[in-house]
């Protein structure tokens, strides 16, 4: 069974904050997906990071997949309190495209 | 283009009853899943199906649950008889390759009394 660890669970800060999730397991992944889900909503991708080491940014967002491709981190610079949400990291290695799932991070960013 | 497609959004029914909840995926999209989600044991993979044919129903709980995807533009999932322990929300995913990127609904959140 593959288990992706997901920390922390909760995260509580002040605007303006920086903040670092990790998403950790001891499987391999082809591939890791980063997603944001809102209260009453679905979860939303974020990014997509394959290649071992690969770094990405998306505005204020920074995720990096690890050299062995085992382990990931979401990175938020100057939170806002728009950043607030549950972030789940996810891993992919079938071919149909089956992920799991980190437990998730509550982030709670407040003005 | 429209995302995937679920209804109802929210079902609340009495327990022993019957509920079957639909979804659309996104067009071209090959592959569908199926997800609970609630707060003690947080996003679970109920079944996924790749080309309308059914690949993993592991994660499926009980026989009381059932899926189906007659065709590339339809699924539904359907619990009978429904209890109080499946109080959740649904979720349905779809994803164009195989390379684990799935785009989600809106999802149906069901409560059984």
């Amino acid at each position: 069974t593959q288990l992706l660890e997901q920390s922390p669970q909760f995260l509580s800060i002040q605007e303006g904050e920086n903040l670092t999730v990790y998403c950790n397991s001891s499987s391999v992944f082809s591939s890791l997906q980063w997603y944001r889900q809102e209260p009453g909503e679905g979860p939303v991708l974020l990014v997509t990071v394959v290649t071992g080491g690969e770094v990405k940014k998306l505005k204020r967002l920074t995720f990096q997949f690890g050299d062995a491709r085992k382990d990931s981190s979401l990175h938020i610079t100057a939170a806002q309190p728009g950043d607030t949400g549950l972030y789940l990291c996810a891993g992919a290695t079938t071919g149909y495209g089956k992920l799991t799932f980190g437990q998730g991070t509550i982030l709670t960013v407040h003005p | 283009d429209a995302g995937v497609i679920q209804s109802p959004r929210h079902e609340v029914t009495e327990m022993g009853q019957e509920v079957t909840l639909r979804c659309k995926p996104i067009s071209g999209h090959n592959s569908l899943f199926w997800y609970r989600q609630t707060m003690m044991r947080g996003l679970e993979l109920l079944i996924y199906f790749n080309n309308n044919v059914p690949i993993d129903d592991s994660g499926m709980p009980e026989d009381r649950f059932s899926a189906k995807m007659p065709n590339a533009s339809f699924s539904t999932l359907k619990i009978q008889p429904s209890e109080p322990r499946d109080s959740a929300v649904y979720f349905c995913a779809s994803s164009p390759t195989g390379a684990g990127e799935q785009y989600f609904g809106p999802g149906t959140r069901l409560t059984v009394t």
